[in-house]
């Protein structure tokens, strides 16, 4: 069984330019959440993703966008970058019900100049 | 709307010595709680999580956590900590309809030789 996984490992970017993180879901799931976790805070729910659409969006705005595809992993978007942007996101995959693990993966590493 | 309050930012204790991570949460609703473990420039892992059932919950490698609805508390505790379990610790709340999660802010465990 593979785990989640995510690529790149760490990026670097500048203000304006616009990033795509990526996400493998772990086998068998369904549902991929995405987490922002700035330096020394919990991770925040940016959205999720289930059979293809939104599913629950946190409190970020239009810039931060998704995709989840047929085979369940996902793409993380951020356009227009700004300096606090900088964080480790974070993909989750999980079983859609109302009780299910979510598993997470090792994360991105963004920082932006 | 939930929220999780983690008390302690850091939390210094000696090895083999007890241990207890404070966290409060607030919910209108039924909730799902969890703790987290994130290792140095690792992801997260879950340590242990209160679905139903009996309020007291065990992880396989001696943490504990109970749930006190009336307290609104899920603290976690160890009576022995090792120098392997320092970490950051996170507490976490799930709204089961969105299946999304909202974590603490954190708490570092630092193990003291």
């Amino acid at each position: 069984e593979t785990g989640v996984t995510q690529s790149p490992t760490h990026l670097i970017k500048t203000r304006g330019q616009q990033v795509t993180l990526r996400c493998s879901s772990q086998s068998g799931h369904n549902t991929v959440s995405w987490y922002q976790q700035a330096l020394g805070q919990g991770p925040q729910f940016i959205f999720q993703y289930y059979r293809e659409e939104e599913n629950g969006r946190g409190n970020f705005p239009p810039r931060f966008s998704g995709l989840q595809f047929p085979n369940y992993s996902s793409e993380l978007n951020v356009n227009a970058l700004e300096l606090d942007d900088s964080a480790l996101y974070l993909c989750a995959s999980s079983l859609r019900d109302s009780v299910s693990e979510q598993f997470f993966g090792p994360g991105t590493r963004l920082t932006v100049l | 709307a939930q929220s999780v309050t983690q008390l302690d930012s850091q939390v210094p204790v000696f090895e083999e010595a007890p241990v207890e991570l404070r966290c409060n949460y607030s919910s209108s609703v039924s909730v799902y709680l969890f703790w987290y473990v994130q290792y140095p420039n690792q992801g997260l892992q879950l340590l242990l999580k209160y679905l139903s059932g009996s309020t007291l919950v065990e992880s396989i490698n001696g943490f504990e956590a109970e749930f006190n609805k009336s307290q609104t508390s899920f603290h976690l505790r160890k009576p022995s900590v090792h120098i392997s379990d320092t970490a950051e610790y996170f507490c976490a709340v799930s709204d089961a309809k969105y299946d999304k999660i909202i974590f603490g802010k954190g708490t570092r465990l630092h193990i003291l030789p």
